[in-house]
């Protein structure tokens, strides 16, 4: 059974920065790529970034390139979201998701989400 | 980039009649199409993809059609538990959601 944690919201003032984690179970970490999407409250979904099965090819919404990092640790099961110089319209739940079994970016798999609130 | 928009924003349905709600994207993205529900509080679910593929435990009143820009969500027998957000999204490029539909029952 496939289980995704993600950890790591926080409320951070605009400018600062944060780190996001997700570990995932019950899946074979290594052979998928890895999303992270996100919403803000009371509104819909935008996908952030994503990470190849390798962890080589990276891609980003033009709304955080050059803000946001993705990375994995294939040891850890985990990927990271790497934030900064963070701004009021970051606020949102983020989740993580792997692709699904054929390679396509579709979700079925979804974790609770972590909250990130950039607030003064 | 695609751009997902979805209409109505908001649907209000007697329980046992049909919701149809609509997805358009800017450019084709052939049957690369999904569908997911999202109830307060909780994590989209994904309903269908491919356009009109269930995914794994969906109800059988739940059902997708289109291809190219235009598509179309079908709950069929609505019933209480179908209140929920939903959302579109193509994912023949990088992924993009609609804006979503809100279901409400009557």
């Amino acid at each position: 059974q496939v289980h995704l944690v993600e950890s790591g919201g926080d409320v951070v003032q605009p400018g600062g920065s944060l780190r996001l984690s997700c570990a995932a179970s019950g899946i074979a970490f290594s052979s998928f790529a890895m999303h992270w999407v996100r919403q803000a409250p009371g509104k819909g979904l935008e996908w952030v970034a994503v990470i190849a099965s390798d962890g080589v090819f990276k891609s980003y919404a033009d709304s955080v390139k050059g803000r946001f990092t993705i990375s994995r640790d294939v040891s850890e099961s985990t990927i990271y979201l790497q934030m900064s110089s963070l701004r009021t319209d970051d606020t949102a739940v983020y989740y993580c998701g792997p692709e699904d079994k054929s390679g396509s970016s579709l979700f079925e798999y979804w974790g609770q989400g972590t909250l990130v609130t950039v607030s003064s | 980039e695609v751009v997902m928009t979805q209409s109505p924003a908001t649907l209000s349905v007697s329980p046992g009649e049909t919701a149809t709600l609509s997805c358009r994207a800017s450019q084709s993205v052939n049957v690369a199409l999904a569908w997911y529900q999202q109830k307060p509080g909780q994590a989209p679910r994904l309903l269908i993809y491919g356009a009109s593929t269930r995914a794994t435990g969906i109800p059988a009143r739940f059902s997708g059609s289109g291809s190219g820009t235009e598509f179309t969500l079908t709950i069929s027998s609505l019933q209480p538990e179908d209140s929920a957000v939903y959302y579109c999204q193509e994912y023949k490029n990088w992924p993009a959601f609609g804006q979503g539909t809100k279901v409400e029952i009557k």
